[in-house]
């Protein structure tokens, strides 16, 4: 079965800690994405790549960091620089080459206290 | 950044009846997308759209992408219980390469 997987479903730290979130993709997708969603609102990106060992920022990078060393994997860390981290993030990807669809994985919910 | 307006913000409908919402923009978009997210999962897509006028169906489901380009409309017919969940809208702007999201229309529905 072809698709996207994060884990943990739910994830809980300390303030002050660093936290890392799993995405994995089967799709053979080349371009994988990261969301934050907040009760109320839509899904802002926090960081893109396009191809393996290259990634951009999204309109929330601040506090997050991203590698992308394979193409079926997009792990996000969220750091101690993020000021508000409780939240559901969710990871996408995409086939490239004029197809802009993104398919999203079961999202994890990080609770920082 | 971009803004997309999608409204209603949320609907509290009958079952049988027809749901109408849309997403509006002052910028013009190459995509339209359509998202059904259940609470605690991640958005399921339920159309793409690519051409302005396109109108898609996917069972009960339709979706039309705006002749202007800066809107686009999903329509449930015969709404039924599990419709319920936050459909969103989301656009490949024309100069863009990354997705602008709704904020998202709350369904929720009496049997």
């Amino acid at each position: 079965d072809g698709g996207i997987t994060q884990s943990p479903k739910y994830l809980f730290r300390k303030e002050g800690q660093n936290v890392t979130l799993s995405c994995e993709q089967n799709l053979n997708h080349d371009a994988m994405y990261w969301y934050r969603q907040d009760p109320g609102q839509g899904l802002r990106l926090i960081y893109y790549s396009q191809i393996v060992n290259d990634f951009q920022k999204g309109d929330i990078a601040e506090g997050y960091s991203v590698s992308r060393e394979k193409k079926e994997s997009f792990p996000l860390t969220v750091t101690s620089a993020q000021k508000n981290p409780t939240a559901f993030y969710l990871c996408a990807s995409r086939r490239t080459g004029g197809f802009y669809e993104q398919y999203f994985g079961p999202g994890t919910r990080l609770t920082v206290t | 950044g971009q803004q997309l307006n999608q409204s209603p913000q949320s609907m509290f409908i009958q079952e049988g009846e027809d749901v109408s919402m849309n997403c509006t923009s002052s910028s013009i978009f190459n995509t339209w997308l359509w998202y059904k997210q259940d609470p605690g999962e991640g958005p399921v897509l339920l159309i793409a759209l690519y051409k302005a006028g396109e109108l898609t169906s996917n069972g009960r489901l339709t979706a039309q992408f705006g002749i202007t380009r800066k809107d686009s409309f999903l329509n449930i017919s015969a709404s039924i219980p599990s419709d319920v969940g936050i459909y969103f809208c989301a656009g490949l702007l024309r100069d863009g390469n990354k997705l602008v999201f709704g904020a998202g229309t709350i369904l929720r529905v009496k049997s």
